[in-house]
């Protein structure tokens, strides 16, 4: 059971927009702690996409955008692409555990 | 930009130890603080442990506490896990990452480690 709770699985077109939302608590994202997305492609490592919410590293296409409000988050991935496909975690930390926590990942298909 | 590779993972009894590295390569590694976190076969992420930079505190994930232990070796540009008291449950795809403000910048190609008889 993870701290932060994400979709099992999305799924979408080429070129249409999905959201992956990623919901916590008091203790993590409500307590102002930042949300940040990995994306993990088959057989890959994971790799930062999104970090603080809202930014991206350098090289992470402007399609992917984060927010977050309240305690949830969200991923949105516009023009989507084959490429596109693999896992997506988010990620804060949680001051009552005194842990990074993560979600269960979830799987986004390009059909 | 600094890169991470794991080494050390292997197949180890229940009840073993294996001890996992991680070099750091093109960058000042004393400055970094670090995570570990582990996959198991077909699972999600999961969090281990972290040591300061400049500060060397280090904290564990309770599932860890007691059985593994995060040190570093900066002279080295180097990284550890020792991890004692090994279960089958401790079966995962081992990665090392650099920590930013609490998030995870970069990411080692991971270790594979498999507790079984």
């Amino acid at each position: 059971q993870s701290v932060l709770t994400q979709p099992p699985s999305v799924s979408g077109a080429p070129g249409q927009r999905v959201t992956i939302s990623c919901t916590g608590r008091s203790s993590n994202i409500g307590a102002g702690y930042g949300v940040h997305w990995y994306q993990q492609l088959p057989g890959t490592a994971p790799k930062l996409l999104i970090y603080a919410n809202n930014n991206r590293p350098s090289g992470v296409p402007d399609r992917l955008s984060g927010s977050k409000s309240g305690t949830s988050a969200s991923l949105a991935i516009t023009g989507l692409q084959a490429e596109d496909e693999g896992d997506y975690y988010c990620q804060s930390y949680d001051t009552s555990l005194s842990a990074w926590v993560f979600g269960g990942g979830t799987k986004l298909t390009v059909l | 930009e600094v890169q991470l590779v794991e080494s050390g993972g292997g197949l180890v009894q229940p009840g073993g130890s294996l001890r996992l590295s991680c070099a750091a390569f093109g960058a000042t590694f004393r400055t970094y603080s670090m995570n570990w976190v582990r996959q198991a076969p077909g699972k999600g992420l999961e969090w281990l442990s972290f040591i300061g930079g400049n500060v060397r505190n280090t904290y564990y994930a309770d599932s860890v506490k007691g059985r593994f232990t995060i040190s570093r070796d900066d002279g080295k540009n180097s990284l550890y896990l020792q991890m004692n008291s090994l279960r089958a449950e401790d079966t995962a795809v081992y990665y090392c990452a650099t920590v930013n403000s609490y998030y995870m910048s970069v990411w080692g190609k991971g270790t594979t480690v498999t507790v079984s008889s």
